[in-house]
C-alpha cells in the first residue's frame, strides 16, 4: 500500500535555511502537499506540487520533486522562530481522493 | 479567508457513550473529509463525502461510524458507542470543485478523550 516516510526531527537556528526531506511509495502519487501543524492548531496547507513538476518556489519555500526516487524536499529560506512546528508531507493520486500523511517532521529553530 | 471550522474543541466521553463531532466545511466546497491522529501517530484517513454519500472509507471506518450532512452547512461524524482506542484528534477537511489548485482544507480538530 501507500507509504509516506520523513525524517522525525530537524533542529536548525535562525535566518539558516531549513530542508525537509519526505520519500513516498506510490508511483500512481499525482498531488504532493506541505502541511504546518503548530502546537494545539489543525493541519495548515503550505504548498502544494503536481508530479509533472520539478520545483516550485513560493516566497521563502521551495518545493523540490524527484519523481523517479519518489523524493519531496520542502526548503525554508531564512528559517524564523515562527516556523517551528510540525511538518507533515502528504500524497494523493486523484483529486478528491484520501490523503495519505508522512509521520511529520519535528522543526525547531534556535534564535 | 474562509475556513473550516470544528465544534467542540474537546470532547470528553465515558466509554460505550456515542459522541457527534460537527464541522463546518468551507462554504462552495463539495467534498468532505474526516481523518484522525492518535497521540504521536501519523493523520490517519477515515472517510470522504461527495455528492451525499460516502466516495470511500477505511478499514477504521467500520460500523461504529457514520457521516452525515444534515443541512447544507453542517458534516458530522458518529461514533456510536466510543471505545478507549478511540482517544485522538478528529480532523475535518474540505476541498472545492475539482481542478488543478483545490486542496484539502482542515479544520483546527476536535480532541476526542474516551474514558
Amino acid at each position: 500500500g501507500e507509504d509516506v516516510e520523513q525524517s522525525l526531527f530537524l533542529s536548525v537556528r535562525e535566518g539558516d535555511s531549513s530542508v525537509i526531506n519526505c520519500t513516498y511509495t506510490d508511483s500512481s502519487s499525482t498531488y504532493l502537499y506541505w502541511y504546518k501543524q503548530e502546537p494545539g492548531a489543525g493541519l495548515q496547507l503550505l504548498t502544494y506540487i503536481f508530479s509533472n513538476m520539478d520545483m516550485k518556489q513560493d516566497q521563502r519555500l521551495t518545493v523540490l520533486l524527484n519523481k523517479k526516487d519518489k523524493h519531496l524536499s520542502l526548503r525554508i529560506a531564512d528559517t524564523q522562530t515562527g516556523d517551528s512546528a510540525i511538518y507533515f508531507c502528504a500524497e494523493t493520486e486523484e483529486y478528491g481522493n484520501k490523503l495519505v500523511f508522512g509521520a511529520g517532521t519535528i522543526l525547531r529553530v534556535k534564535s | 479567508e474562509p475556513e473550516v471550522t470544528q465544534t467542540p474543541s474537546h470532547q470528553v466521553t465515558q466509554m460505550g457513550q456515542e459522541v457527534i463531532l460537527r464541522c463546518v466545511p468551507i462554504s462552495n466546497h463539495l467534498y468532505f473529509y474526516w481523518y484522525r491522529q492518535i497521540l504521536g501517530q501519523k493523520v490517519e484517513f477515515l472517510v470522504s463525502f461527495y455528492n451525499n454519500e460516502i466516495s470511500e472509507k477505511s478499514e477504521i471506518f467500520d460500523d461504529q461510524f457514520s457521516v452525515e450532512r444534515p443541512d447544507g452547512s453542517n458534516f458530522t461524524l458518529k461514533i456510536r458507542s466510543t471505545k478507549l482506542e478511540d482517544s485522538a484528534m478528529y480532523f475535518c477537511a474540505s476541498s472545492g470543485l475539482q481542478g488543478a489548485t483545490d486542496t484539502q482544507y482542515f479544520g483546527p480538530g476536535t480532541r476526542l478523550t474516551v474514558l
